[in-house]
């Protein structure tokens, strides 16, 4: 079965430089969830969207933004990378009309030098 | 506010045995439950959830929860552990009248021992 997609997986960069990440719901999912997981840490709710539209807000820093496009994937933008910045980024899908549960991505490990 | 709490940084158990990791939470309404689980350099992969009626619900790779409304409780058990079932388990809570985002236990390391 088709599984979310996100891209790059491994992702480096310097400090204050941006970077992109993207994210393949699974076929059929209208909503699209991104999380945080620093290292040894929970994974924190960032932002989600809903057809589109962002549906919820977590802790994502001013810094930090993402959108969801027609064809459902999202790109979570982030600028002036910090050092603390570094950590396992999820995006996780699911059906809102369906069971409730999020499928999870592989994650993009970004890395801030 | 809604919280989850998983108060065990680490469980570990003989193979063979039965094994217990406990959840508790908070949240104003009726809560969804789930448990996900996460190997080393992976993504979290769903286990089960609770959303209404029995408390019981059984998941993937033999794993089961009880939904305990009066304990705020929702302990992840199996009854014979696995060496493979050794991996890192969240708890997750939604509570669907404030929106729908997760919140996340910090997690509970799970050693099952040959």
């Amino acid at each position: 079965a088709a599984g979310v997609i996100q891209s790059p997986r491994h992702l480096i960069k310097e400090k204050r430089e941006t970077a992109t990440l993207k994210c393949y719901p699974i076929p059929r999912h209208d909503t699209v969830y991104w999380y945080q997981q620093g290292p040894g840490q929970d994974p924190q709710f960032l932002i989600s969207f809903y057809e589109k539209m962002q549906s919820d807000k977590g802790s994502i820093p001013d810094r930090f933004s993402a959108q969801q496009f027609s064809d459902y994937h999202s790109e979570l933008n982030m600028s002036s990378l910090e050092l603390g910045d570094s950590a396992l980024y999820f995006c996780a899908s699911s059906y809102e009309g369906d069971s409730y549960e999020q499928y999870f991505g592989p994650g993009t490990r970004l890395t801030v030098t | 506010a809604q919280s989850v709490a998983q108060p065990e940084d680490q469980v570990n158990v003989a193979e063979g045995n039965p094994l217990t990791v406990k959840c508790t939470y908070s949240v104003s309404g009726n809560p969804y439950l789930f448990w996900y689980v996460q190997y080393p350099n992976r993504g979290l992969q769903f286990l089960l959830k609770y959303i209404t009626g029995d408390n019981l619900v059984k998941g993937s790779y033999g794993f089961e929860a009880e939904f305990n409304k009066s304990q705020t409780s929702f302990h992840l058990k199996k009854p014979s552990a696995l060496v493979s079932d050794s991996a890192l388990y969240f708890c997750a809570v939604r509570d669907p009248d404030t929106g729908n985002q997760f919140y996340f236990g910090t997690g509970t390391s799970l050693t099952v021992i040959p």
